[in-house]
């Protein structure tokens, strides 16, 4: 069936460090692939999306490019500040259904230092 | 105005009895779900809903009943709490199609003592 790896936290970084966190998927056909943010004691946020092969999301200094060929959709934050510090989800749309519900990978928790 | 809001936002209650979280939504969606997170923050879907009528149910208990008396609102009723029933539950909608993001509410943190 379709499923989501992403790389184990925690992560911890200085403020302005590079951020990668990985995510890796498999899938029938033709997934999208969407990385979501849940901040301490909320729900989850939608950060970006993609829709097909090579589809670059981004937001708010995030990106991630859907790469097939490589079933991966790694996120990537050239500086990451302290108000980054969440916990990340990369998740696909499982394709074999119509009613689009999401499958997630089991979360990064990200913390961010001054 | 909040897009997806369920309530209670905490739920603390006893082994065997039976409960209910609330979910509505205002964005006009036409599909909306529930989610369980668990302790480790993993997320699983439980139900999806489709103008109404359930779609998906992936292997939940049948203590779990999703109720939904029209498209902006899907309740979740459980009957005869249980222990590893603690965790906190989401619901979200969206639009349908696979490449429709989902609207997640803020959670209800249930927690069976």
């Amino acid at each position: 069936g379709n499923s989501v790896t992403q790389m184990e936290g925690p992560v911890t970084l200085s403020e302005e460090a590079f951020l990668t966190i990985n995510c890796t998927y498999t899938a029938t056909g033709y997934p999208s692939l969407f990385w979501y943010v849940q901040y301490p004691g909320e729900g989850l946020q939608l950060l970006l999306k993609a829709t097909k092969a090579d589809d670059k999301g981004s937001n708010k200094g995030f990106e991630a490019t859907y790469r097939k060929e490589t079933t991966s959709f790694h996120l990537e934050k050239g500086s990451v500040q302290v108000s980054d510090s969440a916990v990340y989800f990369c998740a696909l749309s499982d394709s074999g259904g119509s009613q689009g519900n999401l499958i997630f990978g089991k979360g990064t928790k990200l913390s961010v230092k001054p | 105005d909040t897009a997806v809001s369920q309530t209670p936002k905490y739920l603390v209650t006893q082994m065997g009895n039976d409960k209910s979280i609330k979910c509505e939504q205002n964005l006009g969606h036409d599909t909306m779900y529930w989610y369980k997170q668990d302790s480790k923050k993993f997320l699983k879907i439980m139900f999806s809903y489709n103008n109404k009528e359930l779609i998906i149910n992936e292997t939940v208990p049948n203590r779990f009943s999703p109720k939904s008396p029209d498209k902006a609102h899907l309740n979740l009723h459980i009957n005869s709490l249980e222990l590893g029933d603690s965790a906190v539950y989401f619901c979200a909608s969206s639009r349908g199609g696979r490449n429709t993001e989902a609207f997640f509410g803020q959670g209800t943190r249930l927690t069976v003592v």
